[in-house]
């Protein structure tokens, strides 16, 4: 099983600021089978990059995401009010498909 | 518009059963594989399962918490994934969430669509 570990554990910023968010893997996730989710509070998740740097529809472009093997990065260059939420990593390099314990991003 | 509806959850004793069900609409629900994913209260996300297509065969792939325990199938005629949760347990509390899945080829599953959960609690 492929443990992913997100820090920091909670990230500080204001609004406009750049975030940067890392997912490391316990094994290498070949093919870059890596995506990034956002959870509002009382909300489900919500699909932002798959394949370690593809936006999902719909997600605008201050998200992108980058990396690779063990290291993935999510980057939020301007962030809106709106952008303050929790961010999940998943590997689906193969069942069972694992998720990092997330990284809360506060004002 | 993708749509997926979570229903069934509720309050049980350990060691009983429950089914909950995802409802679908707005897309051709036959042709996608479907997963469960759980969260326990303020804590992190995790994949319990998930049944791929009838045309792959509608065959399914539990984690190693929940394997002989739960039970997804499909009922294409009506778009609804099902999670029969047997056995259950105090740590099963959770919010279930059904997924829609996506894949580059294989099984190898990222999740585009997500239902608005709904809420198990186990607890006597």
């Amino acid at each position: 099983e492929i443990v992913l570990t997100q820090s920091p554990g909670t990230l500080s910023l204001s609004p406009g600021e750049r975030a940067t968010l890392s997912c490391r893997a316990s094994q290498s996730v070949t093919s870059r089978f890596l995506a990034w989710y956002q959870q509002r509070p009382g909300q489900p998740p919500r699909l932002l990059i798959y394949a370690a740097s593809s936006r999902a529809t719909g997600i605008p472009d201050r998200f992108s995401g980058s990396g690779s093997e063990t290291d993935f990065t999510l980057t939020i260059s301007r962030l809106e009010p709106e952008d303050f939420a929790v961010y999940f990593c998943q590997q689906y390099d193969g069942s069972p498909y694992t998720f990092g314990q997330g990284t809360r991003l506060e004002i | 518009e993708v749509q997926l509806v979570d229903s069934g959850g509720g309050l049980v004793q350990p060691g009983r059963s429950l089914r909950l069900s995802c409802t679908t609409s707005g897309f051709t629900f036959r042709h996608y594989a479907m997963s469960w994913v759980r969260q326990a209260p303020g804590k992190g996300l995790e994949w319990i399962g998930y049944i791929t297509s009838t045309t792959y065969g509608a065959t399914t792939q539990y984690a190693a918490s929940v394997k002989g325990r739960f039970t997804i199938s499909r009922d294409d005629s009506k778009n609804i994934s099902y999670l029969q949760m047997d056995s259950l347990k105090t740590e099963d509390t959770a919010v279930y969430y059904c997924t829609r899945n996506l894949s580059p080829g294989g099984n190898y599953y990222y999740f585009d669509y997500w239902g608005q959960g709904t809420l198990v609690t186990v607890s006597s």
